[in-house]
């Protein structure tokens, strides 16, 4: 199974971007690459996905390495909303593992006034 | 309603008993994630529906674990004879589209097994 990689931790500024990296090295070519936050004691809300090209949305930027093996969620004006446990995850779209969500360990992200 | 509800949102249950917990996805999402959030810890994958059936049950921890869908909507994941270690909350998603599509989480349902 693919498997993410992120830093257990970053910290930010208030009104500074913020790149938040995910290394999927074993990503396969069907896999989505989702982006989730987490705020304490809610679910978990989307924030962006991509499968090979970047994505701009209105909350973030997903950049996409061109061999796929990492990506970097960029928020570009961190405000103390922003302070959640970020996840990158890998959805599988084909093959014997459709639909399989694996999880990295999660950046919590800490937004400084 | 507009989003994914789960019921109830806190169950406490007594070591041995048997829980139900229930998924009502997103009207017209075909596909439908179980997973669990143990205290201070990340998302484990427990099973995912495509309409009806489940392709990949991999992640339940035990047969003690199963999980139901019927009429491609609401889901119901059981755990018989609880035990402490069951105590998570436990989050259910949907997407209209399994495995590309934007997953819409619910709340949770937060078990306690005392």
């Amino acid at each position: 199974d693919a498997k993410t990689t992120q830093p257990n931790s970053m910290e930010s500024n208030e009104e500074e971007p913020v790149h938040l990296p995910c290394n999927h090295s074993t990503i396969s070519g069907t896999d989505y690459i989702h982006w989730y936050r987490q705020l304490p004691s809610q679910g978990p809300e989307y924030v962006i996905h991509g499968l090979t090209s970047n994505v701009n949305n209105r909350m973030a930027s997903l950049a996409i390495a061109e061999d796929r093996k990492s990506s970097t969620l960029i928020l570009h004006r961190a405000t103390l909303r922003d302070a959640a446990v970020y996840y990158c995850i890998l959805t599988a779209a084909g093959g014997t593992s459709y639909g399989k969500l694996t999880f990295g360990q999660g950046t919590i992200l800490t937004v400084h006034p | 309603g507009a989003g994914v509800s789960q019921s109830p949102s806190n169950k406490v249950t007594e070591k041995g008993k048997d829980v139900e917990l229930r998924c009502d996805p997103i009207s017209g999402h075909t596909a439908l994630y179980w997973y669990r959030q143990s205290l201070g810890q990340g998302l484990e994958f427990l099973i995912y529906f495509q309409g009806n059936s489940a392709p990949d049950k991999s992640g339940l921890p035990s047969d003690r674990f199963s999980a139901e869908r019927t009429g491609g909507s609401v889901s119901t994941l059981t755990i018989q004879r609880t035990q402490q270690e069951d105590s998570a909350v436990y989050l259910c998603a949907s997407s209209l589209v399994g495995g590309e599509g934007e997953l819409f989480f619910g709340e949770g349902s937060r078990l306690t097994v005392l």
